[in-house]
């Protein structure tokens, strides 16, 4: 069975600042990785995927995540974080049989100015 | 290309009750998943349609069913409501089975009393 731990509940950072939040899978067979965004009062959108290939996907507003197997790990960087960016973030994986996304419980990102 | 719609948006339900909720999903999108989604249990799998036959299927008793129409539309219906059933439920259309690429609506917050 595949399990998604995300370690940090909340993520309290200043704007401008670098941002981590931690993801770690567990599955006994290959993986597809994401990284979920939800707004207040929203829905969930997808903000980057790996499938295969490149272990570095970026999403067009400047998030990042590494896959990194050995680690098992789809960490979520930023260099730089906006205001705009406070919202929840959810890692999720599916194993390559076509199963449902398995959520992990969420990591609250709070941008301070 | 419109969204994911969900209807209603918002609802109040008393215990015995039961409830249908509707999910339109972006056009061309053959397959359609439902979660739930609750602040002490996250991001819970319901169930996944493609081509009006369910899919996967998670862990939730039998009062919770669905169903999807020829036109990609679906329902999900939970009968004999409980407290705990107060959530934001959550679909998400795709292209695909099981990609876990997933586009989701805003939700529907149903209340339980």
């Amino acid at each position: 069975a595949q399990s998604v731990t995300q370690l940090d509940s909340q993520v309290p950072v200043f704007e401008e600042a670098p941002v981590e939040l931690r993801c770690n899978y567990s599955s006994s067979v290959s993986v597809y990785l994401f990284w979920y965004v939800q707004y207040p009062n929203q829905g969930l959108q997808l903000l980057l995927k790996y499938l295969s290939g490149s272990t570095l996907v970026e999403s067009i507003n400047g998030f990042e995540a590494e896959f990194n197997k050995s680690q098992t790990s789809f960490h979520l960087r930023k260099p730089s974080v906006h205001i705009s960016d406070t919202a929840e973030y959810f890692c999720a994986s599916t194993d390559t049989g076509r199963r449902a996304l398995t959520f992990g419980s969420g990591t609250r990102l709070q941008v301070q100015p | 290309k419109a969204g994911v719609t969900q209807t209603p948006r918002y609802l109040i339900k008393t215990r015995g009750q039961q409830v249908t909720l509707s999910c339109s999903p972006i056009s061309g999108h053959r397959s359609v998943s439902w979660y739930q989604q609750t602040p002490g249990q996250g991001l819970q799998f319901l169930f996944e349609y493609f081509s009006e036959t369910q899919r996967n299927k998670g862990n939730f008793p039998g009062r919770f069913s669905g169903r999807q129409f020829s036109n990609s539309r679906s329902e999900m219906n939970v009968s004999t409501l409980e407290l705990g059933d107060s959530a934001l439920y959550l679909c998400a259309s795709s292209p695909r089975v099981g990609t876990g690429e997933l586009f989701f609506g805003e939700g529907s917050r149903l209340t339980v009393l």
